[in-house]
């Protein structure tokens, strides 16, 4: 089946460091893609999200690029902080109103 | 804005009982929502999407006689697991769609409810 998925189970970066974390999908017809935070124990918080009829889309320290041609998705977090430390993970929306999730990236960051 | 709550945050319940998690948006109106499980390391699993005034959705391999959805009004969505055993036991999260932007629905999620199944 379609799916979701990322690149990466882990990421440790310093702390100032800029953060990338990448996500591949395999639904072309996918035209709505989301980001992700969980943060231990906690449910998922809404970071950013993209339409397909975009390439780029900037938040507060956070970019997300959408590449359609290879069906690839990224997070970017600039100077990312202690605070940034969470699981990641990409989702779509593809068909319908229920959302796919990719398996995770562990991102760790140290001081 | 857009915040969704869910109760109770954690539970422990003694096997073959039920437990009732409930999932309320807050300051938003959602006609549907979703309920998902989360296993240790795991990513989010969709058990059912519920929708308001309607059965709810249940996804392959999800017994709606054992996972009861009510989506009773705009706010609040209700899952029940009935005869819960151990086997049940996860991390229990809802979410709501919320319009944004004028056109896309996003998924907003609870914080979760912990059930432990003894």
């Amino acid at each position: 089946g379609e799916s979701v998925g990322l690149h990466l189970p882990t990421l440790s970066v310093q702390e100032g460091d800029n953060s990338i974390i990448n996500c591949a999908y395999s639904n072309s017809a996918s035209d709505y893609f989301i980001w992700y935070k969980q943060e231990s124990g906690k449910g998922p918080q809404f970071i950013i999200d993209i339409r397909s009829n975009m390439d780029k889309r900037q938040g507060q320290r956070v970019t997300v690029l959408l590449n359609k041609t290879v069906k690839h998705l990224s997070l970017q977090i600039a100077a990312t902080q202690p605070g940034d430390s969470a699981v990641y993970f990409c989702a779509e929306n593809g068909a319908g109103t229920a959302l796919i999730f990719g398996k995770g990236t562990t991102l760790s960051v140290s001081s | 804005g857009a915040v969704v709550s869910q109760h109770p945050s954690w539970v422990i319940c003694k096997s073959g009982t039920s437990v009732k998690i409930e999932c309320r948006s807050l300051d938003f109106q959602a006609t549907t929502m979703f309920w998902y499980r989360q296993f240790p390391k795991q990513s989010l699993m969709l058990m059912a999407t519920s929708n308001e005034g309607s059965k709810a959705t249940y996804e392959q391999g999800v017994e709606k006689d054992k996972f009861l959805i009510n989506h009773a009004s705009l706010t609040l969505s209700t899952l029940t697991v009935t005869s819960a055993h151990p086997e049940d036991s996860s991390f229990y999260i809802c979410s709501a769609n919320r319009n944004r932007d004028g056109g896309t629905d996003t998924q907003y999620f609870g914080p979760g409810t912990r059930l432990t199944v003894l």
